[in-house]
């Protein structure tokens, strides 16, 4: 597609369900990040992928987030026993193979955890 | 680690006014330095980058200069539009593993008033 697109847009779950998050990135783009932005502050790296595996998960906060990218293409993060603290906007963000920061940025699915 | 603040917000500024905002960042190697923008109800765009020392990265108007002497990156324009109104995040990337992962200020809120 034209953009990142990621869906749903908005999500409300209630504490300790499971949700999934997915991205698709732009056709082409071998890169792929998670960023999560909480109220008033600036997003914060998740993970990083470079085709298919993860190349940097080090911003993961804990076992309950974990994301894949089977195919190369659509990526999906999963949240498992969701917590209010999950609460907050998460961006994808995808770039080409030659790099030099030519970073996307979807427009985030916003997860509230009741 | 690496980190970026920049001055909290919000600011309030009449259209034609003289916009700066402050940034400073702390990383251990030599990082790229961004500006990134989100407008209301849209995602995050690059406005403007610099790649080493002494760069100037401009777009719309907007101008930062990459100044390793005092670790800053301050965005300025001369004078700002209604349209400028949105959230100013300043970035860094330092390039490890080959991952082009983002650090992030808080974001400073412009409002531009006419």
């Amino acid at each position: 597609g034209a953009g990142v697109s990621q869906t749903p847009s908005n999500k409300v779950t209630e504490k300790g369900k499971y949700v999934e998050l997915r991205c698709d990135p732009i056709s082409g783009h071998t890169a792929l990040y998670w960023y999560r932005q909480s109220l008033g502050q600036g997003p914060e790296f998740l993970i990083y992928f470079q085709g298919t595996g993860a190349a940097d998960d080090s911003g993961l906060p804990n076992d309950r987030f974990f994301a894949v990218r089977p195919e190369g293409s659509v990526s999906t993060l999963k949240i498992q026993r969701t917590e209010r603290g999950d609460s907050a906007v998460y961006l994808c963000a995808s770039s080409s193979p030659t790099g030099n920061y030519g970073y996307t940025f979807g427009s985030g699915t916003r997860l509230t955890v009741v | 680690g690496d980190s970026v603040t920049q001055m909290e917000g919000p600011v309030t500024l009449s259209e034609e006014a003289f916009l700066t905002i402050n940034c400073t960042y702390t990383a251990t190697g030599y990082p790229s330095l961004f500006w990134y923008v989100q407008y209301p109800g849209e995602g995050l765009q690059l406005l403007l980058k610099a790649t080493k020392a002494d760069d100037k990265g401009s777009n719309k108007g907007f101008e930062a200069t990459y100044r390793k002497e005092t670790t800053s990156f301050h965005l300025e324009k001369g004078s700002v539009q209604v349209s400028d109104s949105a959230v100013y995040f300043c970035a860094l990337s330092d390039l490890q593993g080959g991952s082009e992962k983002l650090v992030f200020g808080k974001g400073t809120k412009l409002t531009v008033n006419p």
